[in-house]
């Protein structure tokens, strides 16, 4: 049983570039949801989704999109990366009994 | 929308004394809640849950916390500290219903000196 597992771990973008993070889980999670954590503030929402199809915003979506085309994968998608996105990207997913579960990260860089 | 409170970006402790981390959170309907913990260049690690039922959750590692809704609070407290528990500690709130929204607080990093 994988968990969630999240690729790449580690990835540095030229400004502008455009990349895609991918999540997946084999829990048959409903809820999924994307986060950037920077140091001193914690781990914040960029989108979830209640369900395959959905999507919502969180507190800090500009500069990203996702899509929930399956149920167990959740894309982070960055069209034209900045500087300021340099963080380090979790994906966490949950089920109706609450208890969330992480992915070991994702380190992004842009340059 | 909900908000996860931590106060106390960082605590030091000596080992062997009481741990004491503080979270409130802000809504007015209570969430289910939890700590997770983070070591360097891991993930999240879950600690301990609050959803219905007794109000003093007990977690891994000798680790407790207790949830208060007059005080919206849900401290989280070890008797102990042990040098492994050097750690930086979040503390979220899942909004129940439909929604879903999971937030966390910003951390409070744990020292634990000898």
């Amino acid at each position: 049983n994988a968990g969630v597992t999240q690729t790449p771990k580690f990835r540095v973008l030229k400004t502008g570039q455009s990349m895609t993070l991918l999540c997946a889980q084999d829990m048959n999670h409903e809820y999924m949801y994307w986060y950037r954590q920077d140091p001193g503030m914690g781990l914040r929402l960029i989108h979830y989704s209640v369900g395959e199809g959905t999507t919502a915003k969180g507190e800090v979506p500009d500069g990203y999109n996702v899509s929930r085309l399956k149920k167990q994968n959740f894309l982070l998608g960055l069209e034209s990366a900045a500087p300021s996105q340099t963080s380090v990207y979790f994906c966490a997913s949950t089920s109706t009994q609450a208890e969330a579960f992480f992915g070991q990260g994702t380190r992004l860089t842009v340059v | 929308a909900q908000s996860v409170t931590q106060l106390g970006s960082h605590v030091s402790v000596s080992e062997g004394a009481l741990v004491l981390l503080r979270c409130n959170y802000s809504s007015s309907v209570p969430p289910y809640l939890f700590w997770y913990v983070q070591y360097p260049n891991q993930g999240l690690q879950l600690l301990l849950k609050y959803t219905t039922g007794a109000t003093l959750v007990k977690g891994i590692n000798g680790f407790e916390a207790e949830f208060k809704k007059s005080e919206t609070s849900f401290h989280l407290t070890k008797p102990s500290a042990h040098m492994s528990d050097a750690a930086e500690y979040f503390c979220a709130a899942l909004t129940s219903g439909s929604a879903r929204q999971l937030t966390f607080g910003s951390g409070t990093q744990l020292t634990v000196l000898p």
